[in-house]
């Protein structure tokens, strides 16, 4: 079955201490995004990649990492979280730019991070 | 003003009912996809369209590229329809999209 696997879907942490939430998808595709939601904003892109080792800043990077060493992975790094990056998170993977002709766009089951 | 706004913000009807959102885009974007977020949070693509019209079962998506606007109709809505509506648009030569801010649908049996 075609998916994006996110992990945790549930986490709770405390300010400060390193966390990681996984991404994988296994249809092969090039292009993956990091999205946040939250009330009254709406999804905003975090970071996204266009290939292995080929990433670049979306709308809010500030206070993530993202990294792209192999094509089906794609982790959000949180070196120092905060509690203004408690918001529910979105990975998405799409095979072609999300312009291309009936190009779909493929989103895990999001990870709600609260952060205390 | 945003780049994609929707309308309305929420929306109830009864059951059976021919439901319409819609969704009005900057210049710049060069498709339109129509996502649905059930209760539970996950996201579900539902259309792209860079021209013309869709049709997924009870699901039609058209728009109009002179007038920046895309509509999302639902036929014989079901309470299984009720859901978080959501457009996102991408712009030629970027690779995100940006979002309106979601139609909450619900469909009263």
């Amino acid at each position: 079955e075609a998916q994006v696997t996110q992990n945790p879907r549930y986490l709770i942490t405390v300010t400060g201490k390193k966390l990681t939430v996984t991404c994988s998808q296994n249809m092969n595709h090039e292009y993956m995004s990091w999205y946040r939601q939250d009330p009254g904003l709406g999804l905003r892109q975090i970071y996204y990649s266009m290939n292995v080792e080929v990433t670049d800043k979306g709308d809010v990077p500030e206070g993530y990492k993202v990294s792209r060493k192999e094509k089906r992975n794609f982790p959000l790094i949180l070196e120092s979280p905060s509690p203004n990056q408690t918001s529910l998170y979105f990975c998405a993977s799409s095979a072609r730019k999300l312009t291309g002709v009936n190009t779909e766009a493929f989103f895990g089951q999001g990870t709600r991070l609260t952060v205390v | 003003k945003n780049e994609v706004e929707q309308s309305p913000q929420n929306l109830t009807a009864q059951e059976g009912e021919f439901i319409t959102i819609n969704c009005s885009y900057s210049v710049g974007i060069s498709a339109l996809h129509w996502l649905q977020q059930h209760p539970g949070g996950g996201i579900v693509s539902l259309f792209m369209l860079s021209s013309g019209k869709k049709k997924h079962g009870r699901l039609i998506a058209t728009i109009n590229i002179q007038e920046k606007h895309s509509s999302l109709h639902i036929t014989a809505s079901h309470p299984r329809d009720s859901a978080v509506y959501i457009c996102a648009g991408g712009y030629q030569g970027a690779q995100k999209l940006v979002f309106g801010q979601g139609t909450r649908l619900t469909i009263n049996p």
